[in-house]
């Protein structure tokens, strides 16, 4: 099973509003990302999780609060967004050694009113 | 990781090859050049990778030149199912952990039935 599978697959919220992106997988990866992606543009990267702990933060708002409970598991805590956070946010999963290919879930796209 | 160039679009027919090219000419020499493509509304998935010899799996072949400054990769028949984005990007896998991906703006490949 090669699934990254993510919830919800749209969301729609309000600038006041908290909100929790989920992103799962089975494969018994202990590296996990949150990529944030703009309509036309390229994937960004956000977060890196590495044993579940947060290796890497690529100066990401403070609105935006990643968590990782388990190595099954991240989430993308989303509170007080601004319009331009409007985006397609993509969840990934790797081994840890040498930089391993990355499996990429479908995405949740996100739209702050 | 070191830059690559790839043209924004390339347009082919469908059933006819596919070569899209990437310039990389800063790589190093522990440099494995990857290559991803995202299909419209998903996230993005992998394709192939190389280090010096060329590489094929059932998705694709890569060509990597000589002197590594440039490669190529081949769709041998194209569908109307491989119209994506496809990006390339060089990972320093000696670098070892998790790291994210740096993407460029990728190639668009556009196939006409």
């Amino acid at each position: 099973d090669t699934e990254v599978t993510q919830t919800p697959k749209h969301l729609v919220m309000g600038m006041t509003n908290k909100k929790s992106l989920k992103c799962e997988q089975h494969m018994g990866h202990r590296a996990m990302y949150w990529y944030k992606q703009k309509a036309k543009k390229p994937p960004e990267l956000m977060f890196v999780y590495s044993y579940e702990k947060l290796s890497i933060n690529e100066s990401v708002p403070s609105r935006f609060s990643p968590e990782c409970p388990n190595s099954s598991l991240l989430n993308l805590h989303l509170h007080a967004l601004q319009p331009e956070d409007s985006a397609l946010y993509l969840c990934a999963s790797s081994r840890i050694q040498g930089r391993e290919t990355q499996y990429f879930g479908p995405g949740t796209r996100l739209l702050v009113l | 990781d070191a830059k690559t160039t790839q043209p924004n679009s390339m347009e082919s027919n469908e059933e006819e090859p596919v070569h899209l090219p990437c310039n990389h000419s800063t790589i190093s020499g522990t440099d494995y050049i990857h290559w991803y493509r995202q299909l419209p509304s998903q996230g993005p998935e992998y394709v192939i990778h190389g280090l010096t010899s060329n590489v094929n799996n059932r998705m694709a072949s890569l060509a990597i030149a000589e002197d590594r400054k440039s490669s190529t990769l081949i769709l041998h028949r194209a569908t109307l199912r491989d119209a994506a984005v496809y990006y390339c990007i060089l990972r320093d896998v000696t670098r070892g952990g998790a790291d994210g991906l740096t993407f460029g703006k990728g190639t668009h490949l556009i196939i006409q039935p």
